[in-house]
Protein backbone atom coordinates (compact mmCIF):
# COMPACT_ATOMS: atom_id res chain seq x y z
CA UNK A 1 0.00 0.00 0.00
CA UNK A 2 1.17 4.08 -0.19
CA UNK A 3 3.53 5.30 1.94
CA UNK A 4 3.00 9.02 2.33
CA UNK A 5 6.41 10.55 3.04
CA UNK A 6 6.46 14.01 4.67
CA UNK A 7 9.56 16.47 5.72
CA UNK A 8 9.53 16.67 9.60
CA UNK A 9 9.35 20.08 9.81
CA UNK A 10 9.70 23.58 8.34
CA UNK A 11 10.62 26.74 9.44
CA UNK A 12 9.80 30.00 7.94
CA UNK A 13 9.04 33.91 8.61
CA UNK A 14 6.03 35.75 8.47
CA UNK A 15 5.36 36.50 5.19
CA UNK A 16 7.41 33.83 3.39
CA UNK A 17 5.67 31.09 1.33
CA UNK A 18 5.37 27.63 2.77
CA UNK A 19 5.92 24.64 0.39
CA UNK A 20 4.95 21.12 2.09
CA UNK A 21 5.15 18.07 0.28
CA UNK A 22 3.76 14.66 0.40
CA UNK A 23 6.12 12.00 -1.90
CA UNK A 24 4.72 8.80 -3.07
CA UNK A 25 5.29 6.81 -5.82
CA UNK A 26 2.67 7.94 -8.97
CA UNK A 27 0.44 9.98 -6.29
CA UNK A 28 -0.58 11.83 -8.85
CA UNK A 29 -3.01 8.93 -10.26
CA UNK A 30 -4.73 9.38 -6.36
CA UNK A 31 -6.44 12.31 -4.77
CA UNK A 32 -4.93 13.94 -2.62
CA UNK A 33 -6.18 15.85 1.14
CA UNK A 34 -4.70 18.05 3.42
CA UNK A 35 -5.14 18.86 6.92
CA UNK A 36 -4.31 21.07 9.47
CA UNK A 37 -4.10 20.49 12.89
CA UNK A 38 -3.12 22.74 15.93
CA UNK A 39 -2.22 21.19 19.48
CA UNK A 40 -4.82 19.82 21.54
CA UNK A 41 -7.29 20.21 18.71
CA UNK A 42 -8.91 17.58 15.93
CA UNK A 43 -7.66 18.49 12.55
CA UNK A 44 -9.10 20.63 10.02
CA UNK A 45 -9.22 20.37 6.35
CA UNK A 46 -7.64 23.07 4.57
CA UNK A 47 -7.64 21.12 0.23
CA UNK A 48 -9.46 18.47 -1.19
CA UNK A 49 -9.09 16.92 -4.12
CA UNK A 50 -5.83 17.60 -5.11
CA UNK A 51 -6.63 21.74 -4.42
CA UNK A 52 -9.87 22.58 -3.89
CA UNK A 53 -10.51 24.64 -0.89
CA UNK A 54 -13.30 24.02 1.87
CA UNK A 55 -15.11 27.02 2.25
CA UNK A 56 -13.96 29.37 5.31
CA UNK A 57 -10.12 28.30 4.12
CA UNK A 58 -8.00 31.31 3.34
CA UNK A 59 -7.10 31.98 -0.14
CA UNK A 60 -3.45 31.62 0.60
CA UNK A 61 -3.51 27.61 1.37
CA UNK A 62 -3.44 25.78 -2.39
CA UNK A 63 -2.69 22.57 -3.56
CA UNK A 64 -1.44 20.50 -6.35
CA UNK A 65 -0.85 16.93 -7.27
CA UNK A 66 1.68 16.26 -9.92
CA UNK A 67 4.10 12.65 -10.27
CA UNK A 68 5.29 11.44 -7.58
CA UNK A 69 4.80 14.54 -5.13
CA UNK A 70 1.76 16.35 -3.92
CA UNK A 71 2.18 19.81 -2.31
CA UNK A 72 0.55 22.06 -0.09
CA UNK A 73 1.54 25.91 -0.58
CA UNK A 74 0.89 28.77 1.97
CA UNK A 75 1.03 32.10 1.34
CA UNK A 76 2.33 35.27 2.90
CA UNK A 77 2.38 32.71 5.77
CA UNK A 78 1.12 34.04 8.99
CA UNK A 79 1.79 33.04 12.74
CA UNK A 80 -1.69 31.47 13.00
CA UNK A 81 -0.59 29.22 10.50
CA UNK A 82 1.99 27.56 13.03
CA UNK A 83 0.67 23.72 13.36
CA UNK A 84 1.08 20.40 12.04
CA UNK A 85 0.25 19.66 8.34
CA UNK A 86 -0.89 16.27 7.35
CA UNK A 87 -1.29 14.66 3.55
CA UNK A 88 -4.09 11.87 2.69
CA UNK A 89 -5.34 9.69 0.67
CA UNK A 90 -7.73 6.62 0.11
CA UNK A 91 -5.64 3.42 -1.19
CA UNK A 92 -8.26 1.48 -2.96
CA UNK A 93 -5.79 -1.45 -4.20
CA UNK A 94 -5.39 -2.39 -0.41
CA UNK A 95 -8.77 -0.79 1.18
CA UNK A 96 -6.94 1.13 3.71
CA UNK A 97 -6.55 5.21 3.84
CA UNK A 98 -3.00 6.78 4.58
CA UNK A 99 -1.97 9.54 6.53
CA UNK A 100 1.63 10.94 5.72
CA UNK A 101 3.47 11.48 8.55
CA UNK A 102 3.12 15.04 8.96
CA UNK A 103 5.18 18.30 8.57
CA UNK A 104 5.05 20.31 11.68
CA UNK A 105 5.45 24.36 10.41
CA UNK A 106 7.25 27.20 12.71
CA UNK A 107 6.84 30.73 11.49
CA UNK A 108 9.65 32.39 13.40
CA UNK B 1 -24.74 21.58 12.75
CA UNK B 2 -22.47 18.47 13.18
CA UNK B 3 -21.46 17.25 15.75
CA UNK B 4 -19.59 13.98 16.75
CA UNK B 5 -18.70 13.37 20.21
CA UNK B 6 -16.46 10.02 21.89
CA UNK B 7 -16.59 8.62 24.85
CA UNK B 8 -15.37 5.23 26.25
CA UNK B 9 -11.49 6.24 26.58
CA UNK B 10 -9.65 6.01 30.25
CA UNK B 11 -6.96 3.63 31.77
CA UNK B 12 -6.62 0.07 31.00
CA UNK B 13 -4.21 -2.41 31.52
CA UNK B 14 -2.29 -4.64 28.63
CA UNK B 15 -4.27 -7.70 27.47
CA UNK B 16 -8.14 -5.62 28.55
CA UNK B 17 -10.52 -4.48 26.39
CA UNK B 18 -12.27 -0.99 26.11
CA UNK B 19 -15.24 -0.17 24.29
CA UNK B 20 -15.50 3.36 22.67
CA UNK B 21 -18.85 5.26 21.23
CA UNK B 22 -19.27 8.17 18.69
CA UNK B 23 -22.40 9.80 19.38
CA UNK B 24 -23.43 12.31 15.76
CA UNK B 25 -25.98 14.14 15.69
CA UNK B 26 -26.96 17.07 12.98
CA UNK B 27 -27.03 14.73 9.66
CA UNK B 28 -28.32 11.72 8.67
CA UNK B 29 -26.14 8.78 10.17
CA UNK B 30 -27.43 6.05 8.03
CA UNK B 31 -26.29 7.91 4.74
CA UNK B 32 -22.82 7.93 5.99
CA UNK B 33 -19.68 5.68 6.11
CA UNK B 34 -17.95 6.27 9.57
CA UNK B 35 -13.88 6.66 10.58
CA UNK B 36 -11.95 6.00 13.58
CA UNK B 37 -8.53 7.77 13.97
CA UNK B 38 -6.14 7.57 16.31
CA UNK B 39 -3.28 9.57 17.27
CA UNK B 40 -0.42 8.82 20.23
CA UNK B 41 1.11 11.32 22.07
CA UNK B 42 3.31 13.44 20.10
CA UNK B 43 2.98 11.36 17.02
CA UNK B 44 1.03 11.78 13.80
CA UNK B 45 -2.56 10.39 13.04
CA UNK B 46 -2.87 6.87 12.11
CA UNK B 47 -6.41 5.68 10.36
CA UNK B 48 -7.72 2.84 12.28
CA UNK B 49 -11.01 1.50 10.85
CA UNK B 50 -14.04 2.33 8.69
CA UNK B 51 -17.45 1.03 8.06
CA UNK B 52 -19.92 1.68 5.74
CA UNK B 53 -23.22 3.57 6.07
CA UNK B 54 -25.21 0.54 6.25
CA UNK B 55 -22.63 -1.33 8.30
CA UNK B 56 -21.96 -4.10 5.61
CA UNK B 57 -18.29 -3.13 4.99
CA UNK B 58 -15.06 -2.78 7.38
CA UNK B 59 -12.25 -2.34 7.01
CA UNK B 60 -9.09 -2.13 9.11
CA UNK B 61 -5.35 -0.80 9.60
CA UNK B 62 -2.74 -3.80 10.17
CA UNK B 63 -1.96 -2.24 13.00
CA UNK B 64 -5.39 -3.34 14.72
CA UNK B 65 -6.42 -5.82 12.65
CA UNK B 66 -8.05 -8.87 14.50
CA UNK B 67 -8.04 -7.13 17.78
CA UNK B 68 -10.27 -4.15 17.71
CA UNK B 69 -14.18 -4.42 15.81
CA UNK B 70 -15.77 -1.49 14.49
CA UNK B 71 -19.70 -1.40 13.99
CA UNK B 72 -22.70 1.10 14.47
CA UNK B 73 -26.33 1.17 15.52
CA UNK B 74 -28.24 3.96 13.17
CA UNK B 75 -31.35 3.49 15.28
CA UNK B 76 -28.97 5.54 18.08
CA UNK B 77 -26.46 7.38 15.28
CA UNK B 78 -24.18 5.92 16.80
CA UNK B 79 -20.51 4.56 15.98
CA UNK B 80 -18.50 1.89 18.29
CA UNK B 81 -15.02 0.13 18.67
CA UNK B 82 -14.14 -2.80 20.42
CA UNK B 83 -10.70 -2.86 21.47
CA UNK B 84 -9.26 -5.60 22.57
CA UNK B 85 -6.16 -7.06 23.82
CA UNK B 86 -5.09 -3.98 24.10
CA UNK B 87 -1.51 -2.77 24.06
CA UNK B 88 0.81 -0.08 25.36
CA UNK B 89 1.30 0.61 21.50
CA UNK B 90 -2.59 1.34 21.60
CA UNK B 91 -2.24 4.52 23.90
CA UNK B 92 -3.48 7.57 21.88
CA UNK B 93 -6.45 9.98 21.63
CA UNK B 94 -9.09 7.87 19.38
CA UNK B 95 -11.40 10.56 17.10
CA UNK B 96 -14.47 9.81 15.45
CA UNK B 97 -14.33 11.20 11.59
CA UNK B 98 -17.76 11.22 8.79
CA UNK B 99 -16.62 10.22 5.53
CA UNK B 100 -16.83 12.63 2.61
CA UNK B 101 -16.30 11.31 -0.71
CA UNK B 102 -14.40 13.02 -3.29
CA UNK B 103 -13.70 12.59 -7.15
CA UNK B 104 -11.20 10.00 -6.39
CA UNK B 105 -10.98 8.95 -2.40
CA UNK B 106 -12.72 9.62 0.88
CA UNK B 107 -11.40 12.48 3.01
CA UNK B 108 -12.94 13.89 6.53
CA UNK B 109 -14.21 17.70 6.87
CA UNK B 110 -16.05 16.64 10.55
CA UNK B 111 -14.06 15.15 13.12
CA UNK B 112 -15.24 14.73 16.60
CA UNK B 113 -12.62 16.11 19.58
CA UNK B 114 -11.70 12.74 21.32
CA UNK B 115 -11.46 10.38 23.49
CA UNK B 116 -7.80 9.53 25.05
CA UNK B 117 -6.98 5.54 26.02
CA UNK B 118 -3.98 4.94 27.66
CA UNK B 119 -2.66 1.12 27.88
CA UNK B 120 0.03 0.69 31.03
CA UNK B 121 0.07 -1.83 33.71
Amino acid sequence: SYVLTQAPSLSLAPGQTATITCGANNIESRSVYWYQQKPGQAPVLVVYDNSDRPSGIPERFSGSNSGNTATLTISRVEAGDEADYYCQLWDSSSDVLVFGGGTKVTVL
Amino acid sequence: QVQLVESGGGGVQPGRSLRLSCVTSGFIFSDYAMHWVRQAPGKGLEWVAVIWHDGSIKYYGDAVKDRFAISRDNSKNTMYLQMNSLRAEDTANYFCAREEIGTDGVYFQHWGQGTLVAVSS
